[in-house]
């Protein structure tokens, strides 16, 4: 079993839709929850960070842990064609970089 | 406040030729990480140093090492060039741990 399930996608929503981006886990030494958004051909941008159980809103963005279930969320509202990206799940449980792991990361599409 | 550089932005090479990467972190960064990005194996963790030490290694060969100097800036180094070698190599720092990375624009590098 993967330590982290990203669905690659790609996922495909009209303009002003609300996104829904999701990675489930199996380790519970996982503390630390990341969401990351890549550009084609850029580097990871860091977008939310949270630490522990529940939600965390930024803008238009909100990320949601919920290590009972071992699954976290990014949503996105009111999606912009520039939203169109990767993005990507990092997941930490301190002590060092051995102890994160990457989903795959979502292809997502926004339509105009 | 400078993001993280990293030098060059893309570079091609051939099969046994050896590269080097450079990459320098944010102000105040004393971790600096190397990941080796492809289509099909997402993000992998090559390294890490914090305060010129390798305190973290993935799993690759020995033919990728690196090093940090004093000012944190890091070299990542790969002998013997493989196609399968070809990718995005990015570089992350943090200010402590491997938490809250900010990731450079990579290099991409071809190896034909």
């Amino acid at each position: 079993q993967k330590e982290v399930e990203q669905d690659p996608g790609p996922l495909s929503v009209p303009e002003g839709a609300i996104v829904s981006l999701n990675c489930t886990y199996s380790n519970s030494a996982f503390q630390y929850f990341m969401w990351y958004r890549q550009y084609s051909r850029k580097g990871p941008e860091l977008l939310m960070y949270t630490y522990s159980s529940g939600n965390k809103e930024d803008g238009r963005f909100t990320a949601q842990v919920d290590k009972s279930s071992k699954y976290i969320s990014l949503f996105i509202r009111d999606s912009q064609p520039s939203d169109s990206a990767t993005y990507l799940c990092r997941l930490y449980s301190g002590g060092g970089a051995d102890g994160l792991t990457f989903g795959k990361g979502t292809h997502l599409i926004i339509q105009p | 406040k400078a993001g993280v550089t990293q030098t060059p932005r893309y570079l091609i090479k051939t099969r046994g030729q050896q590269v080097t990467l450079s990459c320098s972190p944010i102000s105040g960064h004393r971790s600096v990480s190397w990941y080796q990005q492809t289509p099909g194996q997402g993000l992998q963790f090559l390294f890490e140093y914090f305060s010129e030490t390798q305190r973290n290694k993935g799993n690759f060969p020995g033919r990728f090492s690196g090093r940090q100097f004093s000012n944190s800036r890091s070299e990542m180094n790969v002998s013997t060039l493989e196609l399968g070698d070809s990718a995005l190599y990015l570089c992350a720092s943090s200010r402590d741990s491997a938490g809250e990375q900010y990731f450079g624009p990579g290099t991409r590098l071809t190896v034909t």
